[in-house]
């Protein structure tokens, strides 16, 4: 079955370039999403279609994908985006969720 | 304002069954794929089933094949998940979902998403 694979842990500091990856076979081929779960609340989806951003979500989140690894970017990351990151896409009729992120600011 | 709102979780048995339901508002409920998606205390993000707009065609995980049918009600605007032969790993905070783009022929939806999450309902299951 087709998996993906996320770091368990990204840190980086406040105002800095936070990168959380995601892997999968031809991941670039397929279309993803990523979904940030703050503790105690539901998800909230921040990037879907690879790049694209819902209404609401901050310019300071952006989204790519090519080859086996799609990529969040979190440019000037503050405090309030400390949270679990997902990233999700579609294979075989199934959907498929990557282990999580933990973000860290620090 | 989009409202997704799960009920009938609880505890139960190992081999016992629960009906959960998902009252939603706010948009066209019949023109949105929809699905469940589950979370084990502390743990990730787990995809369980997925129902079409025109409630024509489910898909499900291979964990809860066989056990969990998901199914949709349009006049009453909500969204069923009957789980039987309930198991511990089964334990988690389940959510109801709504995809980001309407009238979707397939389940991927043109890649949109799950835009509109309900608050979630935990489901124990134990002796």
């Amino acid at each position: 079955s087709y998996e993906v694979t996320q770091p368990p842990s990204v840190s980086v500091s406040p105002g800095q370039t936070a990168t959380i990856t995601c892997v999968g076979d031809e991941l670039g081929e397929k279309y993803t999403s990523w979904y940030q779960q703050r503790p105690g609340q539901s998800p909230v989806l921040v990037i879907y279609q690879d790049s694209k951003r819902p209404s609401g979500i901050p310019e300071r989140f952006s989204g790519s994908n090519s080859g086996n690894t799609a990529t969040l970017t979190i440019s000037g990351t503050q405090s309030i985006d400390e949270a679990d990151y997902y990233c999700q896409a579609w294979a075989s009729s199934s959907v498929i969720f990557g282990g999580g992120t933990k973000l860290t600011v620090l | 304002e989009v409202q997704l709102v799960e009920s009938g979780g609880g505890p139960v048995n190992p081999g016992g069954s629960l009906r959960l339901s998902c009252v939603v508002s706010g948009f066209d409920f019949k023109k949105y794929n929809m699905h469940w998606v589950r979370q084990a205390p502390g743990k990730g993000l787990v995809w369980v089933s997925s129902v079409v707009d025109s409630g024509d065609y489910s898909y499900s995980s291979d964990s809860v094949k066989g056990r969990f049918t998901i199914s949709r009600d349009s006049a009453k605007n909500s969204l069923f998940l009957q789980m039987n032969d309930l198991k511990a790993e089964d334990t988690g905070v389940y959510y109801c979902v709504r995809d980001f783009f309407p009238d979707c022929s397939t389940l991927s939806c043109y890649g949109g998403g799950f835009q509109h999450w309900g608050r979630g309902i935990l489901v124990t299951v134990s002796s």
